[in-house]
């Protein structure tokens, strides 16, 4: 079975303050780790994939296999990403093909204020 | 690129009629489609995996009679709520596979009185 927790509901920081999002999973066998945003009256859409390894809009995310671990960062939040974000895991087959299905987390609702 | 539309965007029906909600990906062709469920407040919940030219695969729990998935092309997958029930009330995210990411529709939310 696979699980995802995201242990905040809720998570506010100032403008300029670092923020981190956490999400940890339990998967036996070989994850793909991604981070989704839900911002306001708009649709899901992917943040990042752990395979990518980039940085989108100054949010990184380091796959840590020994904490499974997937947390989310950014070193400077902006009132723009006040946002949901879910973090979802796809299990792959022994060949690195991903399975496709997501599991979710609850999710955490991220406040920046100004 | 990669954009998938859904329609309706809501719907309101009467308990026991049937409610078909389109998902299309409109400039990509994906051969898997996804089908979830979200409750006010909740996080995403898989119902089931449509693939293109076969049946649907259901998640544990979810009643494949109830909700009927369809996938005749590689760019539409529907479901059908059958019989619809007022705890069928809900709003529903379809997604769509490319390259082993997926991207999601907009929603329908679902109200059945």
């Amino acid at each position: 079975a696979q699980r995802v927790t995201q242990p905040e509901k809720l998570l506010s920081v100032f403008k300029g303050a670092p923020v981190e999002l956490k999400c940890n999973y339990s998967y036996s066998g070989s994850p793909e780790l991604f981070w989704y945003v839900q911002y306001s009256r708009q649709r899901l859409q992917l943040l990042l994939r752990h395979i990518s390894r980039e940085s989108i809009k100054g949010f990184t995310a380091d796959l840590n296999k020994g904490e499974t671990s997937f947390h989310l960062k950014k070193p400077f939040a902006q009132e723009e990403d006040s946002a949901m974000y879910y973090c979802a895991l796809s299990g792959r087959d022994a060949g690195g093909t991903s399975y496709g299905k997501l599991t979710f987390g609850q999710g955490t609702i991220l406040t920046v204020h100004p | 690129g990669a954009v998938v539309s859904q329609h309706p965007s809501w719907v309101i029906c009467k308990s026991g009629t049937s409610v078909k909600i389109e998902c299309r990906s409109l400039d990509f062709q994906a051969t898997t489609m996804f089908w979830y469920r979200q409750f006010p407040k909740q996080s995403l919940m898989l119902m089931a995996t449509s693939n293109e030219g076969s049946k649907a695969t259901y998640e544990q729990g979810v009643e494949k009679d109830k909700f009927l998935i369809n996938h005749a092309s590689l760019t539409l997958s529907t479901l059908t709520v059958t019989s619809a029930h007022p705890e069928d009330s809900s709003f529903y995210i379809c997604s769509a596979a490319s390259l082993g990411t997926q991207y999601f529709g907009p929603g329908t939310r679902l109200l059945v009185l």
